[in-house]
């Protein structure tokens, strides 16, 4: 089946500097990934999505000064947390579709990456 | 995409079938139901989805009522592993960005 990677899978950073997540679609390419953030005890909450070749589309109050995506291949997508704050912290999911499934409208969502800012 | 309505939290003994019920009353007629899983500190999982007709596969059964707007995934035999956040979501087929709301919070008791 279509399988998602996103690494870290963890990380702790300092406040004030940037992290990036990668989300790479391993078996399939995609055209079309989401990214969510999901804090404790609550649902996901979609952040922005990432089209190959152009740019994201962010929801409504997610900075995307703040939160830089990069969707500049099929099967890969990165999320860039700048200077980051104690706020930040939260769990981040991507999601890609298989372009195949078009009839299953099949989404596969990668691990999540857990990030602290300290 | 029409909203769904889940209850918060279930639970169920384990060897026992889970019946996950959701209400979908504004589901039209080209959107899909879909069901996915998250287990604590991980990623969502697929489960399964269906349209109009009761669906089964290796993990569970999709049962949608016979006008659409409600349905009910069923566990036949659940165990520990399958405590977990259970999310019903309905997505149109032009529209392909899942959204989730709070889902029911499975626990699958010994």
């Amino acid at each position: 089946g279509a399988v998602v990677s996103q690494h870290p899978s963890w990380v702790i950073c300092k406040s004030g500097t940037s992290v990036k997540i990668e989300c790479r679609s391993l078996d399939f390419q995609a055209t079309t990934m989401f990214w969510y953030r999901q804090f404790p005890k609550q649902s996901l909450m979609l952040m922005a999505t990432s089209n190959e070749g152009s740019k994201a589309t962010y929801e409504q109050g997610v900075e995307k000064d703040k939160f830089l995506i990069n969707h500049a291949s099929l099967t890969l997508s990165t999320l860039t947390v700048t200077s980051a704050h104690p706020e930040d912290s939260s769990f981040y999911i991507c999601s890609a579709r298989d372009r195949r499934q078009v009839l299953n409208y099949g989404y596969t969502f990668g691990s999540g990456t857990r990030l602290t800012v300290v | 995409d029409a909203k769904t309505t889940q209850p918060p939290s279930m639970d169920c003994a384990e060897g026992r079938a889970a019946n996950l019920p959701c209400n979908h009353s504004t589901i039209s007629g080209n959107e899909y139901v879909y069901w996915y899983r998250q287990i604590h500190s991980q990623g969502p999982q697929y489960i399964i989805h269906g349209l109009k007709n009761n669906e089964t596969n290796e993990m569970a059964s999709l049962i949608i009522t016979e006008d659409r707007k409600s349905s009910t995934l069923i566990l036949p035999h659940a165990t520990l592993r399958d405590t977990a956040v259970y999310y019903c979501i309905v997505i149109a087929g032009g529209s392909y960005i899942p959204t989730f709301g709070r889902g029911t919070s499975l626990i699958v008791h010994p």
